[in-house]
C-alpha cells in the first residue's frame, strides 16, 4: 500500500494563479483532510470531508476551495493564490471519525510558495 | 499570538536518558487523544493514542499518560535515542476533526 500520496511535492506560484493539490489514499479511507502548517506551528484544518460528494469547512477555510468526487482523492484548489497561502500543505485520511477513536494517516506533504 | 509559533518549546536530552513532553489541552469534551512525532521535512507519523477512560497507556519504549482533572497529556520516552529528534504534536478530538497543539521539540545529545 502507497497510505497517503501528495502530487506536487512543491510549488511555486505567483499571487493571483490558481492551482490544484491533488491527495490520494488507497486505505479505502472515509474521512479526508487539508491541513496547511506554518513555520514553527502546528497544523490547522483548511477543510475536511466525511465521505465521497461530501465537504465541510475546518479552522482556515478562507481562500481554499475541496472537492471529493472519488472516495480515494480530496482536491485542494487555490482559486486566486496569496502570499499569505505561503505554507506546507498535508493531506491526511482515517477510516472513521475522530470521535470513534481513529487515527489519522498523513501524507508527505506540499510545499507551496507564492510570490 | 503570530509570533508565538515561531519559539518552539524544546527539550534537550542526553541519548539514554527518559523524555517527557507535555500538553495542555482545551477541551474537556474531547474523548480521544493523540500523540504524533513529525521529522524535519515529513508528515506527521502517529506514534500512541489514548481514550479519555484510561489514564494510561504503553507502546514500545513510549507511554501516554491522561490526567482529566487539569486537562493534561504526557508522552514519556525511554532510553531516548538520536531517532527520537523531532517534533512532537498532541491531538484532542474535536467531533469529526483533531485540534492540534503547537508542538515540542525534542534534540538528542549523543
Amino acid at each position: 500500500n502507497a497510505g497517503v500520496t501528495q502530487t506536487p511535492k512543491f510549488r511555486v506560484l505567483k499571487t493571483g494563479q490558481s492551482m490544484t493539490l491533488l491527495c490520494a489514499q488507497d486505505m479505502n479511507h472515509e474521512y479526508m483532510y487539508w491541513y496547511r502548517q506554518d513555520p514553527g506551528m502546528g497544523l490547522r484544518l483548511i477543510h475536511y470531508s466525511v465521505g465521497e460528494g461530501t465537504t465541510a469547512k475546518g479552522e482556515v477555510p478562507d481562500g481554499y476551495n475541496v472537492s471529493r468526487l472519488k472516495k480515494q482523492n480530496f482536491l485542494l484548489g487555490l482559486e486566486s493564490a496569496a502570499p499569505s497561502q505561503t505554507s506546507v500543505y498535508f493531506c491526511a485520511s482515517s477510516y472513521s471519525s475522530p470521535g470513534l477513536a481513529h487515527e489519522q494517516f498523513f501524507g508527505p506533504g506540499t510545499r507551496l510558495t507564492v510570490l | 499570538g503570530e509570533n508565538v509559533g515561531l519559539h518552539l518549546p524544546t527539550l534537550s536530552v542526553q541519548e539514554g536518558d527518559n523524555s517527557i513532553i507535555n500538553c495542555a489541552y482545551s477541551n474537556s469534551a474531547s474523548d480521544y487523544f493523540i500523540w504524533y512525532k513529525q521529522e524535519s521535512g515529513k508528515g506527521p507519523q502517529f506514534i500512541i493514542d489514548i481514550r479519555s477512560n484510561m489514564d494510561k497507556r504503553q507502546g514500545q519504549r513510549v507511554t501516554v499518560l491522561l490526567n482529566k482533572t487539569v486537562k493534561h497529556l504526557s508522552l514519556q520516552i525511554a532510553a531516548t535515542q538520536p531517532g527520537d529528534s523531532a517534533v512532537y504534536f498532541c491531538a484532542e478530538n474535536a467531533g469529526n476533526m483533531l485540534t492540534f497543539g503547537g508542538g515540542t521539540r525534542l534534540m538528542v545529545k549523543p
